[in-house]
């Protein structure tokens, strides 16, 4: 079945440091792959998104390519924030056999000091 | 616009006793997903619904689950009888037509479940 695999957290950067997330995934298709954000206490939204191979997802600031060959979607900025602090998860969703089933990733959740 | 909407945002609850928690998905949208979110496992896929008929519910944990969706505009998960170990936040979240080819999952903010 469908798969996603994050890096483990927790990930501590300070503030203005670059930022990587891996993010690899198993599918039978073509998915579409999705990055969402929790912040504390909320519920998750989308970040960013990609739905075919070479696509570049982007959103504020944050960054992720679909890269068919290793089957990624690492999320990237160049220089993050505090307000940043949250968990990320990375998603996939099958466009072959229907249905709106999302698959997540475990979530990383990200730390960033002054 | 209004989100998805979930109530009780908070509920605290004995042992033993029905809990009902409830969503209001986004008008328009034909799809909807209960997920649960623990430290220990994370974020689940409890079931899902498309235009109100359950598709999927093999993440219901058990016998004491279960979830409905009478229309097109209200869910609600039932736990009957709960225990401490239901305790978690539960998430609904909607999405517009499956056969959009792009579906991004709109989320509620959840519901924190404590059971004592």
């Amino acid at each position: 079945g469908d798969s996603v695999t994050q890096m483990e957290g927790p990930v501590t950067l300070s503030e203005e440091a670059f930022l990587t997330i891996n993010c690899t995934y198993t599918a039978t298709g073509y998915p579409s792959l999705f990055w969402y954000v929790q912040y504390p206490g909320e519920g998750l939204q989308l970040l960013l998104k990609a739905t075919k191979a070479d696509d570049k997802g982007s959103n504020k600031g944050f960054e992720a390519t679909y890269r068919k060959e290793t089957t990624s979607f690492h999320l990237e900025k160049g220089s993050v924030q505090v307000s940043d602090s949250a968990v990320y998860f990375c998603a996939l969703r099958e466009l072959t056999g229907g249905g709106n089933k999302l698959t997540f990733g475990t979530g990383t959740q990200l730390k960033v000091e002054l | 616009d209004a989100g998805v909407i979930q109530s009780p945002r908070h509920e605290v609850t004995e042992m033993g006793q029905e809990v009902t928690l409830r969503c209001k998905p986004i008008s328009g949208h034909n799809s909807l997903f209960w997920y649960r979110q623990t430290m220990m496992r994370g974020l689940e896929l409890l079931i899902y619904f498309n235009n109100n008929v359950p598709i999927d519910d093999s993440g219901m944990p058990e016998d004491r689950f279960s979830a409905k969706m009478p229309n097109a505009s209200f869910s609600t998960l039932k736990i009957q009888p709960s225990e401490p170990r239901d305790s978690a936040v539960y998430f609904c979240a909607s999405t517009p037509s499956q056969l959009a080819v792009v579906n991004e999952q709109y989320f509620g903010p959840g519901t924190r479940l404590t059971v004592t």
